[in-house]
Parts: C-alpha cells; structure tokens; sequence
C-alpha cells in the first residue's frame, strides 16, 4: 500500500527555523516526483515546488522561491520541507503529495499544521 | 503563469442531484487537467486525472470532460459523501502546476 506520512504539528516562533518530513513507503520512492503544496487557513492550495527524489534535483514556484528549501534522503524514502527564518505568514498545513504518471498528483500525505505565533 | 478559475465558488444542493462544476484556463492546457475532493479536516483525494480519466476506487457517478480551455466536473447523482470541497488543477505547465480557487458543495 502506497502512504505518505508526514511529520506532526509544530508551533514555533518567528524567526525560527523549522524542517518538516514526508516518509514513502509501498513504491520505489525514487521513482516519484514529491511536491509540497501549502493550505493557509480557509484557503484553496498552493503548489510550493517539487523534488526528485533519485537525484534531488527541484522545481519551485517563483511564490516560494528563496523563502522554503525542499530536500530529501532517498535513503530514508524521506522528502523535506525547511525554512530558516518563519514568518507569522507562513502559518498553514502543508501537504507532500506523489507526482504519478500523467503529471497527477496521485498519493498526498495527511498533513502538517505549522502554527508560527509569538 | 496559467491561471485556473473555477466556477461556481460556492454551491447548494440535495442528495441525488446532477452537479456540474466547471473549470477554465486562461491558456490551452490541452488534456493536463486533474479533479480533487477535499472534505474538511483532511487531505485532498484525486479524483479525474486527464481530463476524463476516473482515478481507481473512485466511483463512477463522477464524471470529467473538456479539453483545451473549458472543463467540467460532473456528479451524476449526489450522495451524502460528496459534499466538500472540489479542486480542478493544471499539469501542462510543469512545474509551474496551478490550482483553481475551489467550489464549496454544501448541503440545501
């Protein structure tokens, strides 16, 4: 069974830093695009960028482009989401999802709540 | 980047309703053209991919045409499970993928 299974809930401060995770399992993890999309709160979704697990080579939305850093460990099947100084803005749920054949993403994780909050 | 704009945002309906929801691009996206299912609390669910094709388990009184611009969602006979929220989504331009704003399905 293909999962995705995302790290839990985090509140932090602004300023700090934070590296959220999304562990595959049930597929060749290096087969598959892993995206990140954002969901601020009452809010439609947000394509962040992309990663390719095999040889960590990214994609970002020009939105997201120097504010995240997405990363992996193929040897961990695990992909990340970092930030290295947060913002109250940055407050949402973040998703990873597999990107499947056909560009769809097929497979999405349950979900991280960042809270960043003074 | 293209931009997907769905209509309505918002919708009534009863159980056992027909519903369409429709979503245009402001450039040709060709057939790139994916449907999700959010219901609150949780993740979205993939339910079209390519326009027309209906994702596994999914069940078949969810329907999806269109191609270049104009794209619809259709729900041949609304059941209980299916008020959420939906998402059309654009895979042409990858990696620059878009989502539409949404439509709310609520309950009349």
């Amino acid at each position: 069974e293909v999962q995705l299974v995302q790290s839990g809930a985090e509140v932090k401060k602004p300023g700090e830093s934070l590296r959220i995770s999304c562990k595959g399992s049930g597929y060749s993890f290096t087969s598959y695009w892993i995206s990140w999309v954002r969901q601020m709160p009452g809010k439609g979704l947000e394509w962040m960028g992309r990663i390719d697990p095999s040889d960590s080579y990214t994609n970002y939305s020009p939105s997201f482009q120097g504010h995240v850093t997405i990363s992996a460990d193929k040897s961990i099947s695990t992909a990340y989401l970092q930030w290295s100084s947060l913002k109250a803005s940055d407050t949402a749920m973040y998703y990873c999802a597999r990107g499947g054949a056909l560009r769809r993403f097929d497979y999405w994780g349950q979900g991280t709540l960042v809270t960043v909050s003074s | 980047d293209i931009q997907m704009t769905q209509s309505p945002s918002s919708l009534s309906a009863s159980v056992g309703d027909r519903v369409t929801i429709t979503c245009r691009a402001s450039q040709s996206i060709s057939s790139y053209l994916n449907w999700y299912q959010q219901k609150p609390g949780k993740a979205p669910k993939l339910l079209i991919y390519a326009a027309s094709s209906l994702q596994s388990g999914v069940p078949s009184r969810f329907s999806g045409s269109g191609s270049g611009t104009d794209f619809t969602l259709t729900i041949s006979s609304l059941q209980p499970e299916d008020f959420a929220t939906y998402y059309c989504q654009q895979s042409y331009s990858t990696p620059r993928i878009t989502f539409g704003q949404g439509t709310r399905l609520e309950i009349k």
